[in-house]
């Protein structure tokens, strides 16, 4: 069965640092989501992505933050500068465009992210 | 806007009793509801989900969950916990395709042998 699939598992980095979260969604699938969840609190939408271009975001999701499709496989998540509340669990999802205004977002497994 | 209220945080139940968990939405519109599970260390994966057809919606692994409209609500039951039913389980709410989840603050079970 296809699955997303994400790179690393887990990435520790230092406050200020670069990072880039790496995703394969579900090779027919033209939706693509960012989500995060910090230790204890709720899973959040961070973006959305259709068209090679981004079709929702959060306030979360400010300037430090940026998203592209770089082939045809790869959707990354690139945080600039890395605070150390940047720390959580970060899960890439994909979806089909399904007639009917219904889908299904498929997660990945996520991305331990630990900014020190 | 929308948004979702799971009622309990934990659920303990012995094995072989039944489970439920509470869930309710709110949305301004037609929603879809999904409910997903996240076993320790792994993804979120699809339990079921309601997009406006049988309100009565059945899942993978015994789960099944009714729509509410009056109540705006959308818990899900299964008759027979089993030991592998531990885990974490996200009740959430879409507007429409492409359009972002939005998730409650989780279940937490605990099935006890």
């Amino acid at each position: 069965e296809p699955e997303v699939t994400q790179t690393p598992s887990h990435q520790v980095t230092q406050m200020g640092q670069e990072v880039i979260l790496r995703c394969v969604p579900i090779s027919n699938h033209l939706y693509f989501y960012w989500y995060r969840q910090i230790l204890g609190q709720k899973v959040e939408f961070l973006v959305s992505f259709y068209n090679n271009e981004i079709s929702e975001k959060s306030e979360i999701f400010d300037d430090q933050f940026s998203v592209e499709r770089p082939d045809g496989s790869n959707f990354t998540l690139k945080i600039r500068s890395t605070k150390l509340e940047d720390s959580a669990m970060y899960f890439c999802a994909s979806s089909e465009l399904a007639s009917g205004g219904t889908d299904t977002q498929y997660f990945g497994p996520g991305t331990r992210l630990t900014v020190l | 806007a929308q948004s979702v209220t799971q009622l309990d945080s934990h659920v303990s139940v012995s094995e072989g009793t039944p489970v439920l968990l509470r869930c309710n939405y709110s949305s301004s519109y037609s929603p879809s509801l999904f409910w997903y599970v996240q076993h320790p260390n792994k993804g979120l994966q699809l339990l079921l989900k309601y997009t406006s057809a049988a309100t009565l919606v059945k899942g993978i692994n015994g789960f099944e969950a009714e729509f509410k409209k009056s109540e705006t609500s959308f818990h899900l039951t299964k008759p027979s916990a089993h030991m592998s039913d531990a885990a974490e389980y996200f009740c959430v709410v879409s507007k429409a395709a492409g359009n972002k989840l939005t998730f409650g603050g989780g279940t937490r079970v605990l099935v006890k042998p």
